[in-house]
This record gives C-alpha cells, structure tokens and sequence, in this order.
C-alpha cells in the first residue's frame, strides 16, 4: 500500500514569508508525528497528533510553527514569518498503534530552504 | 543528554557481514533498544527492536550483551543499498513514549 507522502519535496522561500507543508499518513494510521532534521543531524520531534488533537507540541521551537490536523488523517505544518534557521527537512511519520508502539513509519519529507 | 553512543562513521565490504556497535550504559529495565536507518534522501526506516533477547527478522539481528549496555546490530550480507545513517535509541514502548529522540548515528558505507 502507499506509504506516508509528503508535499511540496522541496520549498524555496524568503524571510519572513508565509509556508505550509502537508503530510498524508498511511490510510487507517491514527497517529502523526513532525520532526525537523536539520543538515548533519538526527530528526528532532516537533509535534505528535492522536486523531485530530495534538497530544504533544513540546517540540515546536516557537509560536511561528503550528499545526493542524482537522479530520484526523492529513496534516498540514504551518511557518509563519519563516526564518534563514527554519531551513531544514521537516518529516512526517504515522502509526498504528495509538501513542507509538513499535514502529513510525516516515515520508520522505520536505525540504525547506529559507533565503 | 544523549542515551546512546555510536561510532560517527565504519565501512564494510559488500556481502560480508555489518557489525554496527551502540553503548547504552545507562539504559533502565523497562527501555528497549530500537534501530532505525535512513537511506540518503529518505525519511527513517524501522530496522529492529528488542529488550534482552537476541532478535532477527529479514533485515537483520540484534544482538544485546547480558547486562544490556550495549548491543550490535548485524547486516549479514551488506549491499550497496545498506549505505546510511543508522540510529541506535532507547525508548520505553508505550503510551507515555512515542517520540523518537535520534543521535547522530553511524554513516554506514558499504563498498564494491
């Protein structure tokens, strides 16, 4: 079946402008989970959703980051003001079972270049 | 405060075996040691997870040492399509822990 997918692959944008990124899960995958990965390093955990709630968003850095996942199944990650250091790749990654179990499985992500 | 410790970089030889090695000294009864990879240009992919017991399934083996402060995983015949990143976490299964919290890992090469 069709794994998670992720859209655009690749943003280019200028400081201080407006960004949306979108996750679609695997079909049936009640949780949804952001990471940021910037270049060199390991993901970092942005947010965690449990059907249309977010359950967690320790991870966001500041108030410029938000999202949403209204229906429960596609979310979308929204920048608002985007800074030169939000450039990074921002992952999506869905499961089954409710708050993780054994395994997230990842979209390819979303590279995000902010100039 | 990072939970485990990775060589940055190895190298292996295509169709001889990968050890990638991980201390967790400091890993408590409950956590489990779960290793993932991450092809270039890809997003994390779940290779194998386990407690104390040794584990297999068709990507590999996970091998943890009695006092469970380290374990290596094992690619047994490693392809050119094993080169990645290979992160070793900790985490507890359940519903208080489903962030993943990934080091830097190990860049895997295997080599022709």
């Amino acid at each position: 079946g069709a794994g998670v997918s992720q859209t655009p692959s690749n943003k280019v944008t200028e400081k201080g402008k407006y960004v949306e990124l979108r996750c679609d899960p695997i079909s049936g995958h009640t949780a949804l989970y952001w990471y940021r990965q910037s270049l060199g390093q390991g993901p970092e955990f942005l947010i965690y959703f449990q059907g249309t709630g977010a359950a967690d968003d320790s991870g966001l850095p500041n108030d410029r980051f938000f999202a949403v996942r209204p229906e429960g199944s596609v979310s979308t990650l929204k920048i608002q003001r985007t800074e030169r250091g939000d450039s990074a790749v921002y992952l999506c990654a869905s499961s089954y079972r409710p708050r993780g179990g054994n395994e997230q499985f990842f979209g390819p992500g979303t590279r995000l270049t902010v100039l | 405060d990072a939970k485990t410790t990775q060589p940055p970089s190895m190298d292996c030889a295509e169709g001889r075996a990968a050890n990638l090695p991980c201390n967790h000294s400091t890993i408590s009864g409950n956590e489990y040691v779960y290793w993932y990879r991450q092809i270039h240009s890809q997003g994390p992919q779940y290779i194998i997870h386990g407690l104390k017991n040794n584990e297999t399934n068709e990507m590999a083996s996970l091998i943890i040492t009695e006092d469970r402060k380290s374990s290596t995983l094992i690619l047994p015949h490693a392809t050119l399509r094993d080169t990645a990143v290979y992160y070793c976490i900790v985490r507890v299964p359940g519903d208080n822990d489903y962030k993943l919290s990934f080091g830097a890992g190990t860049t895997v090469t295997v080599r022709a």
